[in-house]
């Protein structure tokens, strides 16, 4: 278990809908990551927060948003949703907001556009 | 990712030593890792070495480091059953995302 908790663990949701992912990282990591794992594209890093603030974007899209809030856990947005946001969700989150932090990743959410 | 390569798959034997190989691009890559997934669950941290080691040891985990060729590999002593899953190298440099692999799936048979 890395301490990351990722809830729901499957969203099935249509085309066109809104979803809201949830992560609490581990006790104690103030830095938090969302990366998309697709069969085409492969994990893919798309936004990370350091303590409240955005600290570094990836390849995510305009209708996905995230925040991290004052007790650290982080919700990824998913907006006007389509076939190809299907993946699954990762969350990981590491004490610091640099290179040489490990990161430890939640178990995921299950996302399946219909 | 486009610039980590790995083989997608790996069978080995139980009781025999598995290696996964990697191949990055980025020379200023700093840290490289290895991580693995299991079904249905996320992605564990095995280990990570930092770019100006050789090689790490951990119990039955190796990692060997090349730098001037750009070569990381992983090799799992006496691989067990549970050691089936998808093997992720990633490398981190002077940002804050990690490059991941495609995987590397490994298959242990009796």
């Amino acid at each position: 278990d890395s301490g990351v908790t990722q809830t729901p663990k499957h969203l099935i949701t249509a085309t066109g809908q809104r979803v809201t992912l949830r992560c609490s990282p581990r006790s104690g990591d103030l830095s938090v990551y969302w990366y998309q794992q697709s069969l085409d594209q492969g994990l893919q890093f798309l936004i990370q927060y350091y303590n409240g603030e955005e600290r570094a974007k990836g390849n995510i899209l305009e209708r996905f948003s995230a925040q991290q809030f004052p007790d650290l856990h982080s919700e990824l947005n998913l907006s006007s949703l389509e076939l190809g946001d299907s993946a699954l969700y990762f969350c990981a989150s590491s004490v610091e907001s640099s290179y040489n932090s490990p990161l430890h990743f939640g178990n995921g959410t299950r996302l399946t556009v219909t | 990712g486009e610039d980590v390569e790995q083989s997608l798959f790996l069978s080995v034997r139980e009781g025999d030593s598995s290696v996964i190989n990697c191949t990055y691009t980025d020379s200023s890559s700093t840290y490289l890792y290895w991580y693995k997934q299991e079904p249905g669950a996320g992605l564990q941290l095995l280990t990570y070495i930092f770019s100006n080691m050789d090689m790490k040891q951990d119990q039955r985990l190796t990692v060997l480091l090349n730098k001037k060729d750009k070569h990381l590999s992983l090799r799992i002593a006496d691989t067990q059953t549970g050691d089936s899953a998808i093997y992720f190298c990633a490398e981190s440099h002077n940002d804050y995302k990690l490059s991941f692999g495609a995987g590397t799936t490994v298959t242990v048979r009796a």
